[in-house]
């Protein structure tokens, strides 16, 4: 079975500096995995994603995320955080091996930049 | 104009009604998805189409159908409508294969009273 943990329900940086928002995974293959950013009133809109090579990937609005394999994690970062970066974020994995291609999605982190 | 649309955005509606929320895609995906979403249980797939001959249950289906009339059109409907289906609700489609991301339409926001 392929689950995800977002462990933290909210972060909160001040504008100018680096964020972290925190995914961690299970599978029984190979993982697949994406960062989605959802605004208020909007749907999810994807910004990056890990299939297999450099473990650090480059997504939209100047994003990235770095996959782990031994600590099973895919965490997103930004070297310096906006406030118009506050919205939230959901990491979602999905397993080589099983549910043909169904994606599992984490609850959510909200993140909030502070001016 | 937005890829993936969905109708209504917002509908208010009481318990024991029939409902149905609509989705069309202009992306030529043939993959097309429901998902509903409630504060802090992020997102939970209620039935998913790999093409229009092909429907599947996804995690939570129950008191929920769906039709795909087309490769752009997927339907959701609550038969009699309960409470508990307060939610958010949004359809999504992909192309095929594991490493293809999904395009989400901006959702709709069913209350139930």
């Amino acid at each position: 079975a392929q689950s995800v943990a977002q462990p933290e329900d909210q972060v909160n940086v001040a504008e100018g500096n680096p964020l972290t928002v925190k995914c961690t995974y299970s599978v029984s293959g190979n993982p697949y995995l994406f960062w989605y950013v959802q605004y208020p009133n909007r749907g999810l809109q994807f910004l990056l994603k890990y299939i297999t090579g450099d473990n650090l990937v480059k997504g939209s609005y100047g994003f990235e995320a770095e996959f782990n394999k031994s600590q099973t994690s895919f965490h997103l970062k930004k070297p310096s955080a906006l406030v118009s970066d506050s919205a939230l974020y959901f990491c979602a994995v999905r397993d080589s091996t099983a549910n043909a291609g169904k994606s599992t999605f984490g609850d959510g982190t909200t993140l909030t930049v502070k001016p | 104009d937005a890829d993936v649309t969905q109708t209504p955005r917002n509908r208010i509606t009481k318990t024991g009604k029939r409902i149905m929320l609509e989705c069309s895609q202009t992306k030529g995906h043939d993959r097309m998805y429901w998902y509903r979403q409630d504060p802090g249980l992020g997102l939970r797939l209620i039935y998913y189409s790999f093409d229009v001959k092909d429907i599947n249950k996804g995690e939570i289906s129950d008191g929920y159908s769906v039709s795909r009339q087309a490769q752009a059109k997927f339907s959701l409907s609550l038969e009699s409508a309960i409470p508990n289906q307060t939610a958010l609700y949004f359809c999504a489609t992909s192309e095929g294969g594991m490493g293809q991301p999904q395009h989400f339409g901006d959702g709709t926001r069913l209350s139930i009273l």
